[in-house]
């Protein structure tokens, strides 16, 4: 059990909706990684939120947005949805000091998304 | 650019056999090496990491030996067991300012009783 949580554990959408998905760090963590992972693929890092900004980007296009709040829990939002956006989403969360990364990530379960 | 290479799976081995998974990687600079696993259901877990050339990762009996020269990161076990039924996933990270983790695609491990 790694304390990062992830909501909901299963969404169905339909193509051109929007979706919300929504995690929790570990607690004492300040920093939250998003990833993508396709069915029988790796997961694909999206992007990273440290002190509720964007700290880089993976390649995915600009209907994929993100938030991080005070309590340094984070949200994914992809607008738009198309078929290809089935895949298990992941969040992890890490305790960054200052400067380059490297830290220890601790992943949630994942929020599996189908777009239909 | 960076990325990771392992064995395509699924692996099927019976319990006690000896277990190796096969991984290279291609990166610019320095990378931190990784191998991630993901029993089912359940989020990824890191298993092990090395850091510098010649480094051995260890933790429940796994092994992997960061090798420059080559490029590899092979994962070893010498006894699996049943609950080692999982997907085995190598990774890298390159010190940078978002710190991402490149994932290879995974191997799928099934020990038989």
């Amino acid at each position: 059990e790694t304390g990062v949580t992830q909501s909901p554990t299963h969404l169905i959408k339909t193509r051109g909706q929007q979706v919300t998905l929504r995690c929790s760090s570990q607690s004492g963590h300040n920093t939250v990684s998003w990833y993508q992972q396709a069915l029988g693929q790796g997961p694909q890092f999206i992007f990273q939120y440290y002190r509720e900004e964007e700290n880089g980007r993976g390649n995915f296009p600009p209907r994929f947005s993100g938030l991080q709040f005070p309590n340094y829990s984070s949200e994914l939002n992809v607008n738009a949805l198309e078929l290809d956006d089935s895949a298990l989403y992941l969040c992890a969360s890490s305790s960054r000091t200052g400067g380059f990364g490297g830290e220890k990530l601790f992943f949630g379960s994942g929020t599996q998304l189908s777009v239909l | 650019g960076n990325s990771v290479t392992q064995m395509e799976g699924p692996v099927t081995l019976s319990e006690e056999a000896f277990l190796t998974i096969n991984c290279t990687y291609t990166a610019t600079g320095y990378p931190s090496l990784f191998w991630y696993v993901q029993y089912p259901g359940e989020g990824l877990q890191l298993l092990l990491k090395a850091t510098k050339a010649d480094d051995k990762g260890s933790n429940k009996g796994f092994e992997a030996t960061y090798r420059k020269e080559t490029t590899s990161f092979h994962l070893e076990k010498g006894s699996v067991q049943v609950s080692d039924s999982a997907v085995y996933f190598c990774a890298l990270s390159v010190m940078n300012r978002d710190d991402k983790i490149i994932f290879g695609k995974g191997t799928r491990l099934h020990i038989l009783p």
